[in-house]
This record gives structure tokens, sequence and C-alpha cells, in this order.
């Protein structure tokens, strides 16, 4: 059963640094990598999704890298920003069934940028 | 606008009562899913549909039935044999269930609490 844990749980940073979130999950088998970003009381917003032929993805100041074969993804903030808090969670296909099965979702990251 | 509704916001259930949550779609998405999201816990997959009229268990059914008659809707009822429906719902689409093409897209949510 595949499981994806996400390090660190919090982290509190000032504003303007860049800063690296974990991701790793159990089943190298994946087809894909997503991360969403979580609002307080919101539903996810989709940042990235990586292929597993991708190392890296890029969207503005996000950078997401995937290996798929040490079952790793980091998602890169550059310059953060107090808007930039929020909960970051990656999520991997399940697996169950031949892939086609929704998502199995690490716990998040909470992020805050000081001001 | 293109995107995924969530209706109601909030609900409030009494004990051994059913509710029904309602998902809407109009990204002509194929697959469709529901997930619960519970405090300090990652988001958990209760049921998915790959297509019209057919719907598949996820990790935790249990006490939860849903239906699949139109491609734009895939409404959620909560039973009085779901022991602890308190949680945040949330419904998601995809192109198609098919790993490779099944970037997930998230609706706002529905808060239910059971008084």
């Amino acid at each position: 059963k595949q499981e994806v844990t996400q390090i660190p749980a919090a982290l509190s940073v000032p504003e303007g640094e860049n800063l690296v979130l974990n991701c790793s999950f159990t089943d190298s088998a994946i087809y894909n990598l997503q991360w969403f970003r979580q609002d307080p009381g919101k539903g996810l917003t989709s940042l990235l999704l990586i292929q597993s032929s991708q190392r890296e993805q890029t969207s503005g100041r996000l950078n997401a890298s995937l290996d798929k074969s040490s079952g790793r993804s980091t998602l890169y903030i550059a310059a953060s920003q107090p808007g930039d808090s929020a909960t970051y969670l990656c999520a991997v296909p399940s697996l169950r069934g031949g892939g086609a099965d929704g998502l199995t979702f690490g716990k998040g990251t909470h992020l805050i940028i000081q001001p | 606008d293109g995107g995924i509704t969530q209706s109601p916001k909030y609900l409030f259930r009494k004990e051994g009562q059913n509710v029904t949550l309602s998902c809407e779609q109009n990204l002509n998405h194929d697959a469709m899913y529901w997930y619960r999201q519970d405090p300090g816990q990652g988001l958990r997959l209760i049921y998915y549909s790959q297509i019209v009229n057919d719907f598949q268990k996820g990790d935790i059914a249990e006490g939860y039935s849903v239906s699949r008659e139109k491609k734009e809707s895939f409404p959620l009822t909560v039973t009085s044999a779901q022991k602890n429906p308190t949680a945040f719902y949330l419904c998601a689409s995809s192109i198609s269930a098919v790993s490779s093409y099944n970037e997930q897209f998230f609706g706002p949510g529905t808060r239910l609490t059971v008084l």
C-alpha cells in the first residue's frame, strides 16, 4: 500500500527566504506526483503535476523535482512572500487496480511566511 | 467559468439522519472523486467514478453511498451508518482516471458537522 510522508510538518520563515518542502513515497511505481496548496477552510489548488518521465516542473517561483527511484520529491519556493502561507500537500496515485483510482496524500507541510 | 462546485458549504446533521452533499463539474471530466479530510490527517478516498453509471469504493467507503447518473454530477450521501461523519468533504475531478492523465482539480469543500 502506497504511503506518503511530508517533512517538515510545519515551517515558519521570514519573508524573502528560499525554502524546500520534502515529500517521500514508499512505492516508486508511480505515473506522476502532484503538489497542492490548501488555504484554511478551502479546497485544494493544484500547483504542479510532474510526470514520472520528468525530473522537474516549474511554475513561476515554484519548482518541483521528482526522483522516482529514491521515492522523493521536493517543492522549492523562491523568494517567499506572506501570501505563500498555506498548507502544502503532495499526492501520488494510489496504485490500486492499475493506478486508476484516486490519490494518496501526505499530511502536508503547514507553512508560515513572516512579514 | 469552468470548475467544480460543491454545496452546501456548511451542513449540519442530526444523529440518525442521512444527508447528501452535492458536487457538480463543467470541465467535461470523465472521472470524479470524493475525499474526506480530518484535522491532522491526510485526505482519504471515499469513492471514485471513472465513467457514468460506474463507481468504486475507496479506502473508507463504509457508511457512504454515491451515484453517477450524469457526467457532470457525483453526489455523496452520508448515511446514519457512518459513525463519525464530522469532517471536511472534498470533491475532485480529472480528465480520466487513467494515472497518466489524472491531474485532479478540487472543489471548495463542504464542512459537515453532526449535532
